[in-house]
């Protein structure tokens, strides 16, 4: 069965901090996709990124950051220098083939000035 | 673009009730998802559609029905509403299937008492 743990239920830290959260998942694929996205307050998920299981090399984009290490099952997420803005809560998920993308219970993120 | 527009944004039901949950989006995609959100968990894929004329059960698609009479429009259907139902319920839509990430509403807030 297809499962993605995200342990840390809510994080907070002040501004400027760097921040990461953990997502481990269990898969018996050896073709698999992982996910992150963000639920603002707003209340809509965005989509940030996704990386494929023959893929590991680190993936940047501004202070976001993604380490995913096959090794140990996970795919974390740093943001670097934090910001208000930066509050949310951050789902990771795993393709579970076909249409379906298993969702981890998300880690609220409380960013204070 | 207006994205992915869902309606209502709140309602309440009273138990045995039916509604509509709405979802419309403007970008021609051919795929649409329903998901609902559980307090405190991650999302769970209730129904989908990979195109018009086209419908699939996700993992939780028991009390639920949806159509797709048309690209832009993906209702959901609530027959007989339980307390089980009470849910976040997001509509989402992508162009080529789970795998691109997709665009999500933000959200129907249902709570059946």
């Amino acid at each position: 069965a297809q499962k993605v743990t995200q342990a840390q239920t809510e994080i907070s830290v002040v501004e400027k901090e760097d921040v990461t959260l953990d997502c481990v998942y269990e898969t018996r694929d050896t073709t698999y996709y992982l996910f992150w996205y963000k639920q603002p307050p707003s209340g809509e998920l965005v989509f940030l990124i996704r990386r494929n299981s023959f893929d590991e090399q680190n993936e940047i984009s501004g202070r976001y950051s993604w380490n995913f290490q096959k090794s140990t099952s996970s795919f974390n997420f740093t943001i670097t220098a934090s910001q208000v803005v930066d509050s949310a809560v951050y789902f990771c998920a795993l393709w579970g083939g076909s249409e379906k993308l298993v969702f981890g219970k998300g880690t609220k993120l409380t960013v204070n000035p | 673009n207006a994205g992915v527009t869902q309606t209502p944004k709140f309602r309440i039901l009273k138990i045995g009730q039916s509604m509509t949950l709405q979802c419309t989006q403007d970008m021609n995609h051919n795929y649409m998802y329903w998901y609902r959100q559980d307090p405190g968990m991650g999302l769970k894929l209730i129904y989908y559609s990979v195109g018009a004329g086209i419908t699939d059960k996700g993992e939780v698609p028991n009390g639920y029905n949806v159509s797709r009479s048309t690209t832009e429009d993906f209702p959901l259907r609530l027959e007989l509403a339980a307390p089980s139902q009470t849910s976040v319920y997001f509509c989402a839509s992508s162009y080529e299937g789970a795998l691109s990430g997709g665009t999500f509403g933000s959200g129907t807030r249902l709570t059946v008492v």
